[in-house]
């Protein structure tokens, strides 16, 4: 398999522009999860999703945050309008169940200026 | 809320020596899964190692093994004959079971330097 895929790998945007992060999740797995890095803050879950239904949102920071799952293959994360505070690298993780080994994409370096 | 702490933000060893990467937990929880992840330059993340908490015996992976002391809530992985390839940044993790998912929660890493 290919592992969990992530477009695009970097990504630099001015303030107010609206952001687009691309996720494919591993075929087979059920849960799907959204998590920011910064070094500020760490690691921190944004998102997950179960069978493509958004299961607990509680992490997204505002409302600018918006995540999506149309299908069992693709997830997207919208930010907008995004603000320098977003920069950080955005990942996505899949498993098959839920307290399956979660595995991780290769991240969207995300930079606001 | 659960929460993870690694008090080693940097560690050093010596290559083809034994390094030993601290973590330690809070939790009310008695069913959970403990998890090493790898972060080397490249900002993948790389699964080492899992522990599930009903396990009494300590999961091990080739060069690389755990400490999991449960009731002092402590989970700290040991590296044996360190190579170069080591050197990254280590984050202990914690998953809990009741309730299903619920996300990763990660502490704020170590970083491993090898010295050749």
């Amino acid at each position: 398999d290919a592992g969990v895929i992530q477009s695009p790998r970097h990504e630099v945007t001015e303030m107010g522009q609206e952001v687009t992060l691309r996720c494919k999740p591993i075929s087979g797995h059920d849960y799907l999860f959204w998590y920011r890095q910064t070094m500020m803050r760490g690691l921190e879950l944004l998102i997950y999703f179960n069978n493509n239904v958004p299961i607990d949102d509680s992490g997204m920071p505002e409302d600018r945050f918006s995540a999506k799952m149309p299908n069992a293959s693709f997830s997207t994360l919208k930010i907008q309008p995004s603000e320098p505070r977003d920069s950080a690298v955005y990942f996505c993780a899949s498993s098959a169940g839920p307290t399956d080994t979660q595995y991780f994409g290769p991240g969207t370096r995300l930079t606001v200026l | 809320a659960q929460t993870v702490t690694q008090s080693q933000p940097e560690m050093s060893v010596q290559e083809a020596e034994t390094v030993t990467l601290s973590c330690t937990y809070d939790t009310s929880e008695s069913d959970y899964y403990l998890f090493w992840y790898k972060q080397p330059p490249s900002r993948q993340m790389i699964l080492v190692i899992r522990q599930e908490a009903y396990k009494q015996q300590n999961a091990t992976e080739n060069r690389f093994s755990v400490n999991f002391q449960k009731a002092a809530k402590s989970f700290s992985l040991k590296i044996s004959d360190s190579q170069l390839g080591d050197a990254a940044m280590y984050f202990c993790a914690y998953n809990q079971v009741r309730g299903g998912a619920d996300g990763l929660t990660f502490g704020k890493g170590t970083h491993l330097i090898i010295q050749p």
